[in-house]
């Protein structure tokens, strides 16, 4: 069973609320990854964990936090968003970091 | 140039047909390579990993030529249920491990 799983499906914040998008695999996987995808665009990598040590940051703004509680969860953390920032927000895990990623629904952000 | 380059298409073919998709990657330090399909709206899914001696999964096949930097993919029998973005995927080594660069995708529509 290669499921990730994402909460909520959808999100809709103003420009001053502080959200959070849930991400989690039981997979036993030791690597998870945040990817941000606007329409027609690839997936854009954002973080990288592996071991639950936060390994890879794309320069992502500091307005995108990250957090991995445990080994099965990652969180990203939302505050201040700007309305550019509406995309679908990807999480995705693989067993060892550099290995085949599988990916989860996803959360399609909405900022007005 | 982008580090991953394929032709976006939109590929428009019959069901039936046979179509093939190319990619060229530009780092000879690329480690390994995938096809994920992409559904509209949805989360990509890997398709299959991509090997120099080539792989085959039912109608679709896979190649690899390192030497020229090139990926391809072939869908004999092309069904309806087959129309989807198929996003070419590659990865490097070192310090980027676990970094998944994305071609742009080639979009195609299979019609009745």
């Amino acid at each position: 069973d290669t499921e990730v799983t994402q909460t909520p499906k959808h999100l809709v914040m103003g420009m001053t609320n502080k959200k959070s998008l849930k991400c989690e695999q039981h997979m036993g996987h030791r690597a998870m990854y945040w990817y941000k995808q606007k329409a027609k665009k690839p997936p854009e990598l954002m973080f990288v964990y592996s071991y639950e040590k936060l390994s890879i940051n794309e320069s992502v703004p500091s307005r995108f936090s990250p957090e991995c509680p445990n080994s099965s969860l990652l969180n990203l953390h939302l505050h201040a968003l700007q309305p550019e920032d509406s995309a679908l927000y990807l999480c995705a895990s693989s067993r060892l970091r550099g290995e085949t990623q599988y990916f989860g629904p996803g959360t399609r952000l909405l900022v007005l | 140039r982008k580090e991953v380059e394929q032709d976006p298409g939109p590929f428009n073919v019959p069901e039936g047909a046979t179509v093939a998709f190319n990619c060229t990657y530009s780092n000879s330090a690329s480690q390994s390579f995938f096809w994920y399909r992409q559904d509209c709206r949805k989360e990509p899914k890997l398709l299959m990993s991509v090997y120099s001696s080539g792989n085959e999964d039912g109608r679709f096949t896979a190649q690899l030529n390192r030497a020229s930097q090139y990926i391809s993919l072939l869908i004999r029998d092309s069904k309806l249920s087959d129309s989807a973005t198929y996003l070419c995927v590659v990865t490097y080594g070192s310090s980027n491990t676990g970094k998944l660069i994305f071609g742009q995708g080639t979009t195609l529509q299979v019609k009745p």
